[in-house]
């Protein structure tokens, strides 16, 4: 099956500092990776939409020059909280859509990381 | 406007017992999927089922079952014969294939299943 890996799981961090996620697409070519945000007891929230070797597509209210997502490789995209603050205190997830989507063009999912700014 | 409404915030069934975790949604888009999937507490998210806009039947997946009623734009996740490892969050997210292809995924219903 499609395995989508991220790392870290968790990271703590200190206010001011920034924080890069990786989500990678072990075993398919993904064109197409999300960027979400989930809060405590909140539901998934889109943040952006990365496509190999072009500019990300933010969602309304995420700020690109705090959350910077590079897509370099049909495997990995990055996320990078810059100048991080306890409000971004967060569990991000990513999710990865196949190069060759099958029936129901469905998204894999990455584990998460947990966020947690200090 | 809402385009995923899960009404129920919090459900407890019994083990083996079977139980309905409602959704409704809104498109203008004829061409859409409805996904179902489960968060446990660790966080990762697990897909349980999928029925295109245009499929006649609904899906099923082992004890998984979509109660698809397109005309009331409804998608109810059915799980049968509980178990204490269905306990977890579940969203309901749907995907418009003509309008930007993005998931929006409803604000969930925890389940919890009780021994």
């Amino acid at each position: 099956g499609a395995v989508v890996s991220q790392h870290p799981s968790w990271v703590i961090c200190k206010s001011g500092t920034s924080v890069k996620i990786e989500c990678r697409s072990l075993d398919f070519q993904a064109t197409t990776m999300f960027w979400y945000r989930q809060f405590p007891k909140q539901s998934l929230m889109l943040m952006a939409t990365s496509n190999e070797g072009s500019k990300a597509t933010y969602e309304q209210g995420v700020e690109k020059d705090k959350f910077l997502i590079n897509h370099a490789s049909l495997t990995l995209s990055t996320l990078t909280v810059t100048s991080a603050h306890p409000e971004d205190s967060s569990f991000y997830i990513c999710s990865a859509k196949p190069w060759t989507a099958g029936y129901n063009n469905e998204q894999f999912f990455g584990p998460g990381t947990r966020l947690t700014v200090l | 406007a809402q385009k995923i409404t899960q009404t129920q915030p919090g459900m407890f069934v019994q083990e083996k017992e079977a139980v309905t975790l409602d959704c409704t949604y809104d498109t203008s888009d004829p061409s859409y999927g409805l996904f179902w999937y489960k968060q446990p507490s660790s966080g990762e998210m697990i897909f349980l089922i999928y029925q295109g806009s245009y499929d006649q039947q609904n899906a099923t997946e082992g004890r998984y079952s979509l109660n698809f009623q397109k005309a009331r734009k409804s998608a109810n996740l059915v799980i049968s014969a509980s178990q204490l490892g269905d306990s977890a969050m579940y969203f309901c997210a749907m995907r418009e294939w003509n309008y930007g292809q993005n998931f929006v995924f409803g604000p969930g219903t925890r389940l919890s299943v009780l021994p």
